[in-house]
């Protein structure tokens, strides 16, 4: 199957810091999607990506679809303490609908010092 | 707003025993899934059900089984729980719609077998 390199793995960043993270894969995708995950609940959708090249910005939040299809960055501008948290990365080759072609990455972990 | 609804939250078993993680949507999703998280591994899918009346096997289906009682419920079984199980569990939803991979998540089962 398809395989996603999510980083970086954590990040320790100071209160106001912007945030960068990307995905990358070996395999192209027709979608990307990142979610957040706080502690103790399930992901949440942040952004949905179907165009190649797309730039989407959800508040502070700004996520691109790689011109190569093969990766996606997401960006957090002027990080404050609710930003705290696992941030997925998913990418689909599209096989008719549905997420069961959904490959997760293993999360960024952010971590915000006072 | 329910969303999807995950029961119980915590569990603890033995070697063993058996027992039935129940989920439902409530927001006439026709597709849902189960994945488990492990840390360092992401989300990984264990099985799904694309419509009422069918179940599928994911990445890591061994030791699991699954029924989609009707379009709401769909619930997890393990058999014969081990060590190995150990892991929190997410259900999951969404609109099987071409190009519509969104999922919407439950907020976990944290499952320990001893």
């Amino acid at each position: 199957g398809q395989q996603l390199n999510q980083s970086p793995q954590s990040m320790f960043i100071q209160e106001g810091e912007d945030v960068s993270m990307n995905c990358t894969s070996s395999s192209i995708f027709n979608t990307w999607l990142w979610y957040k995950q706080d502690p103790g609940e399930g992901p949440v959708l942040l952004i949905a990506l179907y165009k190649a090249g797309e730039l989407t910005s959800n508040g502070r939040l700004t996520a691109q679809f790689g011109i190569t299809r093969k990766d996606s960055f997401l960006n957090i501008s002027a990080s404050i303490p609710s930003d705290v948290g696992i941030y997925f990365c998913a990418g689909s080759v599209y096989s008719g609908g549905g997420a069961d072609g959904l490959t997760f990455g293993k999360g960024t972990h952010l971590i915000i010092q006072p | 707003n329910a969303g999807v609804t995950q029961t119980p939250k915590f569990q603890v078993l033995k070697t063993g025993q058996s027992m039935t993680l129940q989920c439902a949507q409530d927001m006439n999703h026709n597709s849902m899934y189960w994945y488990r998280q492990d840390p360092g591994m992401g989300l990984r899918l264990i099985y799904y059900s694309a419509s009422e009346g069918t179940t599928d096997k994911g990445e890591v289906p061994n030791g699991y089984n699954v029924s989609r009682l009707n379009k709401r419920e769909f619930s997890l079984r393990l058999e014969s729980a081990a060590p190995s199980q150990t892991s929190v569990y997410f259900c999951a939803s969404s609109n099987r719609l071409r190009g519509n991979e969104k999922l919407f998540f439950g907020s976990g089962t944290q499952l320990s077998v001893l």
